[in-house]
C-alpha cells in the first residue's frame, strides 16, 4: 500500500502566483481532508470530502483557496493568487467511512511563497 | 524537516524512561479522543485512541488515560526509545472531524 501520496513535496512561487497541490487518497478511502500546518496556528482543517462531495469547508482562509475532488483517486488544493501568509505544510489525508478518527495522512507539501 | 516544534512545549527524557505527555481538550461532547505522531518531515501518524466513555486503554508501550472531569488526556510510553523523538498531537472528534492540538514534542537522549 502507497498510503496518500502527494505532490509536489516542495514548490517554492513568488506572490501573485496560482499553486496547485494534488492528492491521492489510499484506494477504498471514503473521506479526504486537506489541513494546514504553522507554528503559529498549528494543524488547522481546511475542507474535507466524503464521496467526492465537499461536505465543510469552512476552514478554507479565503476565497483565494478552492479545492476540487473530481473522482475518488484524486484532488486539488488551488490557491490564487497565492501570497506570503501562505507558506505553510499542507497535508491531505484519507479515512475509512467507518472510523473516521483515524485518518491517514500524506507526506505534506511545503509551500513557501515569496 | 518541518520546524513545527519552535514554540512548542518540549519533554526532554533518557532513553528508557518513561514519558508522559498531555493535553488538554475542550469539547465535551467529543466522542473519541486520539494521539498522533509527527516525525520531522513526515505527516502525522496515528498512535491510539480512546472512546469517551473509557478512562484508559493500553497498546504496545503507550497507555491513554482519559479523566473527562478535569478534561485532560495523557499518553504514557514506556521505555522510551531514541525512535519516539517527535512531536505528539492530541486531538477530539467531533461529527466526522478532528481538531487538533499544539503538540508537544518529545526528545529522547540516548
Amino acid at each position: 500500500d502507497a498510503g496518500v501520496i502527494q505532490s509536489p513535496r516542495h514548490e517554492v512561487t513568488e506572490m501573485g502566483q496560482e499553486v496547485t497541490l494534488r492528492c491521492k487518497p489510499i484506494s477504498g478511502h471514503d473521506y479526504l481532508f486537506w489541513y494546514r500546518q504553522t507554528m503559529m496556528r498549528g494543524l488547522e482543517l481546511l475542507i474535507y470530502f466524503n464521496n467526492n462531495v465537499p461536505i465543510d469547508d469552512s476552514g478554507m482562509p479565503e476565497d483565494r483557496f478552492s479545492a476540487k475532488m473530481p473522482n475518488a483517486s484524486f484532488s486539488t488544493l488551488k490557491i490564487q493568487p497565492s501570497e506570503p501568509r501562505d507558506s505553510a505544510v499542507y497535508f491531505c489525508a484519507s479515512s475509512p467511512g467507518v472510523s473516521s478518527y483515524e485518518q491517514y495522512f500524506g507526506p505534506g507539501t511545503r509551500l513557501t511563497v515569496t | 524537516g518541518e520546524s513545527v516544534g519552535l514554540h512548542l512545549p518540549t519533554l526532554s527524557v533518557q532513553e528508557g524512561d518513561n514519558s508522559i505527555i498531555n493535553c488538554a481538550y475542550s469539547n465535551s461532547a467529543s466522542d473519541y479522543f486520539i494521539w498522533y505522531k509527527q516525525e520531522s518531515g513526515k505527516g502525522p501518524q496515528f498512535i491510539i485512541d480512546i472512546r469517551s466513555n473509557m478512562d484508559k486503554r493500553q497498546g504496545q508501550r503507550v497507555t491513554v488515560l482519559l479523566n473527562k472531569t478535569v478534561k485532560h488526556l495523557s499518553l504514557q510510553i514506556a521505555a522510551t526509545q531514541p525512535g519516539d523523538s517527535a512531536v505528539y498531537f492530541c486531538a477530539e472528534r467531533g461529527y466526522s472531524t478532528l481538531t487538533f492540538g499544539k503538540g508537544t514534542m518529545l526528545l529522547v537522549s540516548p
